[in-house]
């Protein structure tokens, strides 16, 4: 595979449910993204991590939960969500970190979570 | 007022034509700004990346960057169906974080065989 992969690509869960959303880039970068795609919103930045350690959380609520184990994988905990968390979840990688203005930013297709 | 400004759209438009797609910002201190095509359903793939003002060319795209009006624009000559996507704006600089990219709501075009 090459890019940024995402798995699972849709996700149903109930608010009780604790899931998990994964990430890998096959690109060799160094950063990596979480965002949320909400309708008629903006891309929205979760969190971001470089060389594995969390540099940003953007005020994301707690029943969000990154983990990034290595610099090619990142995941997502979920547990009691709510409705309104349902939306596209984007994973980006770049190479640079934040310390350089070159930083191209590349998506994963995204998880499509519906929280019933 | 929104940091980025961008008209939702739909954008409709026959088959060859020029399409422009613009997007307004607020803060001066942006400096990288970056162009991606959403297709239904996929993630954002980057199209264009520009750093400060200027003019820059890929193909069938341009990117204009106007600092001093705050405004960016995309340009698609010779139009075609396989164009019709959202269009997102994205813009960073070094006061707001370089990894921190503002986006722009996206304008949805579609192109008409």
């Amino acid at each position: 595979e090459t890019g940024v992969t995402q798995t699972p690509r849709h996700l149903v869960m109930g608010m009780t449910n604790k899931k998990s959303l994964k990430c890998e880039q096959h690109l060799g970068h160094n950063a990596m993204y979480w965002y949320k795609q909400s309708a008629k919103k903006p891309l929205e930045l979760m969190f971001v991590y470089n060389f594995k350690e969390q540099t940003e959380n953007n005020s994301v609520p707690s029943r969000f939960s990154p983990e990034c184990p290595n610099s090619s994988h990142l995941f997502l905990h979920l547990h009691t969500l709510q409705p309104e968390d349902s939306a596209l979840y984007l994973c980006a990688s770049s190479l640079q970190s934040g310390t350089s203005g070159d930083n191209e930013q590349f998506f994963g297709p995204g998880t499509r979570l519906t929280v019933l | 007022q929104k940091e980025v400004e961008q008209d939702p759209g739909p954008l409709s438009v026959p088959e060859g034509a020029i399409v422009s797609l613009n997007c307004t910002y607020s803060n001066s201190a942006f400096q990288y700004f970056m162009w991606y095509r959403q297709y239904s359903r996929k993630g954002p793939e980057l199209l264009m990346y520009t750093y400060s003002s200027g003019n820059k060319e890929d193909g069938r795209f341009t990117a204009q960057v106007d600092k001093s009006s705050k405004y960016i624009s995309l340009f698609i000559r010779d139009s075609q169906p396989s164009d019709s996507a959202t269009y997102l704006c994205a813009m960073s600089g070094r006061d707001t974080g370089f990894q921190k990219l503002v986006f722009g709501t996206g304008t949805r075009l579609l192109v008409s065989p």
